[in-house]
């Protein structure tokens, strides 16, 4: 099935780093949700965009949809251990729809 | 707990059995949906349920498998002949409005 592109596959950073991952689409979604899966575990919503352009914060995460409507971002500042993890972008055509997933950005953290 | 259980978290069955997983949703989501992931991969849309009703179905979902959800509550999925491709991580979430909510999940392994 259709995966959305996200990228980095994965990132090896230093704790207290920012971390930038993005997702694109060659197609417009009209919601875009981020989630963070640990191993062995469903995923967990992180933040939910709604808007092109809408810019959204939970903590030390931000979220962006972008303008095109064919991608967005997510930054973590100041990253700590427990934010290991994979992190998945989820795209949204209509409000009942099933989520079509991209193929995670995996977030390793060096202390 | 109030959150999205699955039920076994573990199965492993032997190549042409039948299997069955069951969903709790979260009490008041009226929509129910069922996920597939596999190993490196995102959450695969297989099907979703608008209370009883199955509205939508992936051409993933071959005919060896079967979702019910009888009373718009719990939810089951039932897979028959197992294959070992069927091995993956089958999740439910349920939502309210466009943010879906995962359950742990199930772990499938056919041997």
């Amino acid at each position: 099935g259709q995966q959305l592109n996200q990228s980095p596959q994965s990132m090896f950073i230093q704790e207290g780093e920012d971390v930038s991952m993005n997702c694109t689409s060659s197609s417009i979604f009209n919601t875009w949700l981020w989630y963070k899966q640990d191993p062995g575990e469903g995923p967990v919503l992180l933040i939910a965009l709604y808007k092109a352009g809408e810019l959204t914060s939970n903590g030390r995460l931000t979220a962006q949809f972008g303008i095109t409507r064919k991608d967005s971002f997510l930054n973590i500042s100041a990253s700590i251990p427990s934010d290991v993890g994979i992190y998945f972008c989820a795209g949204q055509r209509g409000g009942a729809d099933g989520l079509t997933f991209g193929k995670g950005t995996h977030l390793i953290i060096q202390p | 707990d109030t959150g999205v259980s699955q039920n076994p978290r573990h199965k492993i069955t032997k190549r042409g059995q039948n299997v069955t997983f069951r969903c709790d949703p979260i009490s008041e989501h009226n929509r129910l949906y069922w996920y597939r992931q596999t190993l490196g991969q995102g959450p695969e849309f297989l099907t979703y349920f608008q209370n009883e009703a199955q509205l939508e179905k992936s051409r993933l979902l071959s005919d060896r498998f079967s979702a019910e959800r009888p009373k718009g509550s719990f939810s089951t999925l039932e897979i028959q002949r197992t294959e070992q491709g069927d091995s993956a991580m089958y999740l439910c979430a349920s939502s309210l409005a466009s943010e879906q909510y995962f359950g742990p999940g199930t772990r499938l392994t056919v041997t």
